[in-house]
């Protein structure tokens, strides 16, 4: 089955700081997600991006279909954006989930 | 977006016991999810449902079933509960826009002692 990791698993930062989290997945898909799972468990949806580039507020994203990789760009990092940071894609109508990465940010 | 709430919240439970988390959305929305995530890992499928008469297992189905019991209603229940089972549970449907963006309910937090 398909395969998607992320990178890098840990991250520290200082607040302020900008970061790039990296998603790569093994074969083509109909569709990827970025999430964000705050400390207290809840998962809120930053992007539905199957190809291209999007922006909100301090985050962006970015997916290269043909080269089966996604990139999530946080600026100017609030001690608010902690927590694990998940890409998920679409095989077969379920989501495959990568490991995550957890941010921390210092403040 | 769909409005997801899940049921209980969190649950502690005995080993052997039979327990039923619920789910609910607000938007009538055709395809509902049960995942499970484990501590450090992504979530994984359960069982998922694009129709009340349409149910199919997911990737770790075994000691798990569900009901759609209406359009906006997908219980997962837990027969015979173990500690193995101790998990963050999610539902999630998808968006009004597309079938392939999922959106996720609060979560239910069960540990099996």
């Amino acid at each position: 089955g398909i395969q998607v990791e992320q990178s890098p698993p840990d991250l520290i930062l200082q607040e302020g700081a900008n970061s790039t989290l990296r998603c790569n997945f093994s074969d083509s898909v109909n569709n990827l997600q970025w999430f964000h799972q705050n400390p207290w468990g809840q998962l809120i949806n930053l992007f539905y991006i199957p190809s291209g580039t999007k922006q909100n507020g301090r985050l962006s994203a970015t997916t290269v279909a043909t080269e089966r990789y996604s990139l999530l760009y946080i600026s100017s990092s609030q001690t608010t954006d902690s927590g694990v940071y998940f890409c998920a894609v679409d095989s077969n109508y379920q989501l495959i989930w990568g490991a995550g990465t957890k941010l921390i940010i210092k403040p | 977006d769909a409005d997801v709430t899940q049921t209980p919240r969190n649950r502690i439970t005995k080993t052997g016991k039979r327990i039923m988390l619920e789910c609910s959305q607000t938007k009538g929305h055709d395809r509902m999810y049960w995942y499970r995530q484990d501590p450090g890992l992504g979530l994984r499928l359960i069982y998922y449902s694009f129709d009340v008469k349409d149910i199919n297992k997911g990737e770790i189905s075994d000691g798990y079933s569900v009901s759609r019991q209406a359009q906006a209603k997908f219980s997962l229940s837990l027969e015979s509960a173990i500690p193995n089972q101790t998990a963050l549970y999610f539902c999630a449907t998808h968006s009004g826009l597309s079938y392939n963006e999922q959106f996720f309910g609060p979560g239910t937090r069960l540990t099996v002692l």
